[in-house]
């Protein structure tokens, strides 16, 4: 069965500081995909990155980067000098390639606060 | 339009109504996705279209849901005998059908309140 956990269900750094979320998920497949979306307070999801099972390698966006390691069946998203504009819900998710359904299973999301 | 729009923004029915909410995706997108967001269930996925075929319908709540799409582009999400657990953000978006799924580009949501 498919399942995504984000322990931290919310988190506030202060601006500039760096700030990590985790993912953490389940899947018998060997083959699938690992997303994250970002829901601002406008409300409008935006989807940030998505990456398949057999790419290991950390991804870097600006100040974005999100590590995916198999061993652990993480795939955690790290902010770097965060800004108040990166307060938001961030939803981590997974779907199963392999699997004949189509579905996108998602974690309960991490709210997160930058205070200024 | 350049994004996704959804219609209506807003919508408040009484239980027991039927409702249809629409999805307009981007122009040359051949995937559309419909998902819902409540408090208490999160943000669920519901169905995916490639093209005017939907796969698979099993992540509809229940059967008072349906949804179609013709023409491969506007998509109606359809809810039959509303209840009051169907209150939720419908969300919709589209992405350009490289595989599923690909990037997408997410719609304002439509706001459904049932009384």
């Amino acid at each position: 069965a498919q399942k995504v956990t984000q322990a931290q269900t919310e988190i506030s750094v202060v601006e500039k500081e760096d700030v990590t979320l985790d993912c953490v998920y389940e899947t018998r497949d060997t083959t699938y995909y690992l997303f994250w979306y970002k829901q601002p307070p406008s409300g409008e999801l935006v989807f940030l990155i998505r990456r398949n099972s057999f790419d290991e390698q950390n991804e870097i966006s600006g100040r974005y980067s999100w590590n995916f390691q198999k061993s652990t069946s993480s795939f955690n998203f790290t902010i770097t000098a965060s800004q108040v504009v990166d307060s938001a819900v961030y939803f981590c998710a997974l779907s199963e390639a392999m699997n004949r359904d189509d579905k996108i299973i998602f974690g309960k999301g991490t709210r997160l606060h930058i205070l200024p | 339009g350049a994004g996704v729009s959804q219609s209506p923004s807003n919508k408040v029915t009484e239980k027991g109504k039927d409702v249809e909410l629409r999805c307009d995706p981007i122009s040359g997108h051949t995937a559309l996705y419909w998902y819902r967001q409540s408090l208490g269930q999160g943000l669920e996925f519901l169905i995916y279209f490639q093209g005017n075929s939907a796969p698979d319908k099993s992540g509809l709540p229940s059967d008072r849901f349906s949804a179609e799409r013709t023409g491969g582009s506007v998509s109606t999400l359809t809810i039959q005998r509303t209840q009051q657990e169907d209150s939720a953000v419908y969300l919709c978006a589209s992405s350009l059908g490289l595989g599923f799924p690909d990037t997408q580009y997410f719609g304002p949501g439509t706001r459904l309140t049932v009384l």
